[in-house]
């Protein structure tokens, strides 16, 4: 079974920059999540998605950051404009519907932003 | 909400060393306890859990009973290994009946373990 995707993998801009991220999750899984993880911390919810609509985004800055789940599958994750501080790694997890605590990770994407 | 905090890392052991990693919490009721794991460059994996009081789970040769006299959820491995290396993550439901299955994680614990 293909686990959770993410690209890219690694990426660096400028602050006030754009930057988008991708996340594929497990077939099946209806349920989206994305984290973002600061060095030295535990990742911290951002959104989460049920097929494609949002559950909760109480922690997504919605001045700047969007997400979308446009057909209940694939996920986008978009900061624009990238402040300093958003350098993180961002993961992406899914989790069968309504069923079960137990999230699959992705590989993360680590975004730097100078 | 719940809360759980976690030791602070990181820990060196020696190969086959005794391993505990302390993790209470804070919770309204008793939610389910987990310990997430990942090791580098990969995403985090549930390495074990526990759905109510004096529940002990188990994986990989890791333990961790969820005590409720104490609020802890401490994670122990009686030998390690070098493929032990890696950060911890104790995590909790976030308020009693989240119904949504969010999780919130602790800042983690990075354990390395030389031969």
């Amino acid at each position: 079974e293909a686990g959770v995707a993410q690209s890219p993998r690694y990426k660096i801009i400028e602050k006030r920059q754009s930057v988008a991220f991708w996340c594929n999750p497990i077939s099946g899984h209806a349920t989206l999540y994305w984290y973002q993880q600061i060095l030295g911390q535990g990742p911290k919810l951002l959104i989460q998605f049920q097929n494609n609509g949002v559950v909760d985004d109480s922690q997504l800055p919605k001045d700047r950051f969007s997400a979308e789940r446009l057909k209940g599958v694939d996920s986008t994750l978009k900061i624009q404009p990238a402040k300093l501080e958003d350098s993180a790694v961002y993961l992406c997890a899914s989790s069968l519907a309504g069923m079960t605590y137990e999230q699959y990770f992705g590989p993360g994407t680590r975004l730097t932003v100078t | 909400g719940n809360s759980v905090t976690q030791m602070e890392g990181p820990v060196t052991l020696s190969e086959e060393a005794f391993l505990t990693i302390n993790c209470t919490y804070t919770a309204t009721g008793y939610p389910s306890l987990f310990w997430y794991v990942q090791y580098p460059g990969e995403g985090l994996q549930l390495l074990l859990k526990a759905t109510k009081a004096d529940d002990k789970g188990s994986n990989k040769g890791f333990e961790a009973t969820y005590r409720k006299e104490t609020t802890s959820f401490h994670l122990e491995k009686g030998s390690v290994q070098v493929s032990d290396s890696a950060v911890y993550f104790c995590a909790l439901p976030p308020y009693s009946g989240a119904g949504s299955y969010q999780l919130t994680f602790g800042k983690g614990t990075k354990l390395s373990v030389i031969p």
